[in-house]
């Protein structure tokens, strides 16, 4: 059974900074892993997909990497904004026979002070 | 545009009153899934379907229902809410594969 864990489960950095979340598995036989992220109360808004053949994927001040190998993935934020502030949830891709599944961590609670 | 939409978006009901939320995609992706998600729980499968007609239990099935006659829709029946069905609730859908998931807006209800 896949199990994600995700740290820190909160962080508060000064705005402007450069930082590293990270997430990491047990199985891994994964497709893909999903960053998201999830604004209070509010939806999931999808970041980066890394399929499992890839090391990184980016987008714009956002890369994410994966190694399989030691079952870790991290999301390395650049030069980190107030509206960064969210829940950042990194999800693992299994396929358990005919059941294609998310498994989600409970996510790194992120806090940028202006 | 590509999305899922789910409705209601809020619902507060009682104890017991049958209530049904649908969810829509318009990808014509054939798989789609209910999560939950509670504060230190995190997000749990409850339902997912490979197609039309075929559906099978996620992790936290219990006191849900879900069925899927049309390709776009895969609406969650609760026959009879309780209280600790109280959460958020989200839709999902993809096309199979090494595909991204998609995630509609999600619905809060509360239980009385």
């Amino acid at each position: 059974k896949q199990e994600v864990t995700q740290i820190p489960a909160a962080l508060s950095v000064p705005e402007g900074e450069n930082l590293v979340l990270n997430c990491s598995f047990t199985d891994s036989a994964i497709y893909n892993l999903q960053w998201f992220r999830q604004d209070p109360g509010k939806g999931l808004t999808s970041l980066l997909l890394i399929q499992s053949s890839q090391r990184e994927q980016t987008s714009g001040r956002l890369n994410a990497s994966l190694d399989k190998s030691s079952g870790r993935s991290t999301l390395y934020i650049a030069a980190s904004q107030p509206g960064d502030s969210a829940t950042y949830l990194c999800a693992c891709f299994n396929s358990g026979g005919s059941n294609y599944k998310l498994t989600f961590g409970k996510g790194t609670l992120l806090t940028v002070n202006p | 545009e590509a999305q899922v939409t789910q409705n209601p978006r809020y619902l507060i009901t009682v104890t017991g009153k049958k209530l049904t939320v649908t969810c829509s995609q318009n990808m014509n992706h054939e798989y789609m899934s209910w999560y939950r998600q509670d504060p230190g729980l995190g997000l749990r499968q409850i339902y997912y379907s490979m197609n039309v007609e075929v559906t099978d239990k996620g992790d936290v099935p219990e006191g849900y229902k879900v069925s899927r006659k049309e390709k776009r829709n895969f609406p969650l029946i609760l026959e009879s809410p309780s209280p600790n069905q109280t959460s958020l609730y989200f839709c999902a859908s993809f096309a199979g594969g090494y595909n991204e998931q998609f995630f509609g807006p999600g619905t809060r209800l509360t239980v009385l």
